[in-house]
């Protein structure tokens, strides 16, 4: 398994602030990622971050809104930019095991905009 | 490409009772299948999975589920309700990469 810590597990936003999210992993994973649970929905896959290269954004979400890092192996964060009401949501970090087939998720960040 | 449905936004069932969350899946690949459970304000936490080996998978908690390729289908049953399997359930599919393409998710209530 993983382990996975997730930081802030919760915040509370300005409208027009940017919250930062970090994604710590207990083990080396190549990829990372990021998803968005908006209320009463189902999880959506941002972007996948591999670590020295550019995350890899799914239709619909741009870098400029949701900017990743990934400076190691071990480590990631999220950026949700320029934040409005409709980013209220929870945002969860994710890893898989090379041969494992089976996602590991973080406790999730439940992010409130006002 | 792949993609989910979920049947049944909420589902309530009585304590000791049969637990029957529907799935269906699309694949244009060979899938695979998960059942995760999201108990409030935690992440998520695989129930059980099934990579193309027995079609029939036992999981976690007394769940399991059965992949039927005729009826692309992979429901998640549990024989007996227990108040504590009350949550929001969600099924998974990829076509053997990374990318999870998740359902809309089953609000599972328990009631005494």
């Amino acid at each position: 398994s993983a382990v996975i810590s997730q930081k802030p597990s919760r915040d509370i936003c300005q409208r027009g602030t940017s919250l930062t999210i970090q994604c710590q992993v207990d083990s080396q994973v190549t990829m990372m990622f990021w998803y968005r649970q908006q209320p009463g929905q189902s999880l959506t896959l941002i972007a996948t971050a591999n670590q020295g290269s550019e995350a890899t954004y799914e239709s619909g979400f741009v870098i400029d809104k949701f900017p990743i890092s990934r400076p190691n192996l071990t480590f990631s964060t999220l950026t949700v930019s320029n934040l409005s009401p409709e980013d209220s949501s929870i945002y969860l970090c994710s890893v898989d095991r090379q041969g494992a087939a089976e996602a590991f998720f973080g406790q999730g960040t439940r992010l409130t905009v006002v | 490409a792949q993609s989910v449905t979920q049947l049944g936004s909420h589902v309530s069932v009585s304590e000791g009772a049969l637990v029957l969350l529907r799935c269906n899946y699309s694949s244009s690949v060979p899938p695979y299948l998960f059942w995760y459970v999201q108990y409030p304000n935690q992440g998520l936490q695989l129930l059980l999975k099934y990579t193309s080996a027995a079609t029939l998978v036992k999981g976690i908690n007394g769940f399991e589920a059965e992949f039927k390729k005729s009826e692309t289908s992979f429901h998640l049953t549990k024989p007996s309700a227990h108040m504590s399997d009350a949550a929001e359930y969600f099924c998974a599919v990829t076509g053997g990469g990374n990318k999870l393409t998740f359902g809309t998710g089953t609000q599972l209530k328990v009631e005494l």
